[in-house]
């Protein structure tokens, strides 16, 4: 699975919108970008994935650029209740497998009044 | 109750003590894991089930074992709990149509 670098805190006034960046630089065709969250003493819990076009849900955006080494995650509206380790993950995306997550160190988001 | 459960929430046991911690969950998810979580380290997978009766090794399953007789449960057993197995514990289930992993809410476990 490729390796993913990610800031290690960041800041975000509430109520403006939170980009979270990664990078993946060794990221393989078939493999797919997740994004995880943990919010404090909480089990992770999954926001979004995609594999080459930008994606969206109820929760946040995606944007993959286009050689695919990089992407974002946007909180359109940061609340408190965002405040969290948000984690990067590459990999295969088969469904057919165990598609083992391995999360790294994230970027812990700081939501501010 | 729906969703994925896991109990106890918080354990204290002694050096050498047997302990299982539970995971259940209602979806008839075939894949199931634990994964462990320290200061420092991050989640660090354990042990997963693809199906009823069959596990597989993750990243970190020495001390531990796990068993799979009925699809929604997957327990965890610490046969003789050391101090390093001092974490906590998140189990998570996925089923075979989606990418995404639902986790449970946790066990703290404390080995003295």
């Amino acid at each position: 699975d490729a390796k993913t670098t990610q800031p290690p805190s960041m800041d975000c006034a509430e109520g403006r919108a939170a980009n979270l960046p990664c990078n993946h630089s060794t990221i393989s065709g078939n493999e797919y970008v997740y994004w995880y969250r943990q919010i404090h003493s909480q089990g992770p819990q999954y926001i979004i994935h995609g594999l080459k076009n930008n994606e969206t849900n109820e929760m946040a955006s995606l944007i993959i650029t286009e050689d695919r080494k990089s992407s974002t995650l946007i909180l359109p509206h940061a609340t408190l209740r965002d405040t969290a380790v948000y984690y990067c993950i590459v990999r295969v995306g088969d469904t057919g497998t165990a598609s083992k997550l391995t999360f790294g160190t994230g970027t812990r988001l700081q939501v501010t009044l | 109750d729906a969703g994925i459960t896991q109990s106890p929430r918080y354990k204290i046991t002694e050096t050498g003590r047997q302990v299982t911690l539970m995971c259940h969950q209602t979806w008839s998810h075939s894949y199931m894991f634990w994964y462990r979580q320290d200061l420092g380290h991050g989640l660090r997978l354990i042990y997963y089930s693809a199906a009823a009766d069959i596990t597989d090794k993750g990243e970190v399953p020495d001390g531990y074992v796990v068993s799979r007789s009925k699809t929604e449960n997957f327990p965890l057993t610490l046969e003789s709990a050391t101090r390093s197995q001092t974490s906590v514990y998140f189990c998570a289930s996925r089923g075979t149509s989606g990418y995404e992993q639902y986790f449970g809410p946790g066990t703290r476990l404390t080995v003295t």
